[in-house]
């Protein structure tokens, strides 16, 4: 079955400090792969997304994520956290062969950033 | 949240009725989907549309049930078949069904039950 694995319910991190937000994925064929924020009752804000060529994708706020195929992840991280980084966190997949499908998400990663 | 517009924002459902979430957008984007969110499950997919007049059932449809009559519009009814239905929804929309596509979100109901 395809699936998202965010390992983490919960990421502490001090503000100024590095934080990196972990996601796995199972698909069949090539992932394209997402991330997103949500803000309290608010929806999901794109952050950034991996379609081909660099590893390393560089998105809004300061984030970035790298894909690394042989891991079958796609690890969330910024250089220097925050207060206002947190919030809540959701890595998504979709194969690259299946056209029209709606993502897959992981159960989300709460991020909390303290002063 | 720009471009999608979820209304209203609190909907409270009595036993036995039916409600209607609206989703509209004017991105004019083809594809269009409703997700359901409850507190550490992540978003799971009730319904999508790639096109106008057309629709797929996602991972938890029972309860629920749409309509794509136009493009820009894509009504979610809870009806009273749905015996959970307090959750958070989310509508969202895509520019075309290519997989390498960016899906945007709008700002969400959240549904309670008297």
């Amino acid at each position: 079955a395809q699936s998202v694995a965010q390992p983490e319910d919960q990421v502490n991190v001090a503000e100024g400090n590095p934080l990196t937000v972990k996601c796995t994925y199972s698909v069949s064929g090539n992932p394209y792969l997402f991330w997103y924020v949500q803000y309290p009752n608010r929806g999901l804000q794109f952050l950034l997304k991996y379609i081909t060529g660099d590893n390393l994708v560089k998105g809004s706020y300061g984030f970035e994520a790298e894909f690394n195929k042989s891991q079958t992840s796609f690890h969330l991280k910024k250089p220097s956290a925050l207060v206002s980084d947190s919030a809540l966190y959701f890595c998504a997949v979709r194969p690259s062969n299946q056209a029209g499908t709606a993502l897959i998400f992981g159960k989300g990663t709460t991020l909390s950033v303290s002063s | 949240d720009g471009g999608i517009t979820q209304s209203p924002k609190y909907l409270f459902r009595k036993e036995g009725q039916n409600v209607t979430l609206s989703c509209e957008q004017n991105l004019n984007h083809d594809a269009m989907y409703w997700y359901r969110q409850d507190p550490g499950q992540g978003l799971r997919l009730i319904y999508y549309s790639q096109i106008v007049n057309d629709f797929q059932k996602g991972d938890i449809a029972e309860g629920y049930s749409v309509s794509r009559e136009k493009k820009e519009s894509f009504p979610l009814t809870v009806t009273s078949a749905q015996k959970n239905p307090t959750a958070f929804y989310l509508c969202a929309s895509r520019n075309s069904p290519s997989p390498q596509e960016t899906q945007y979100f709008g700002p969400g109901t959240r549904l309670l039950v008297l």
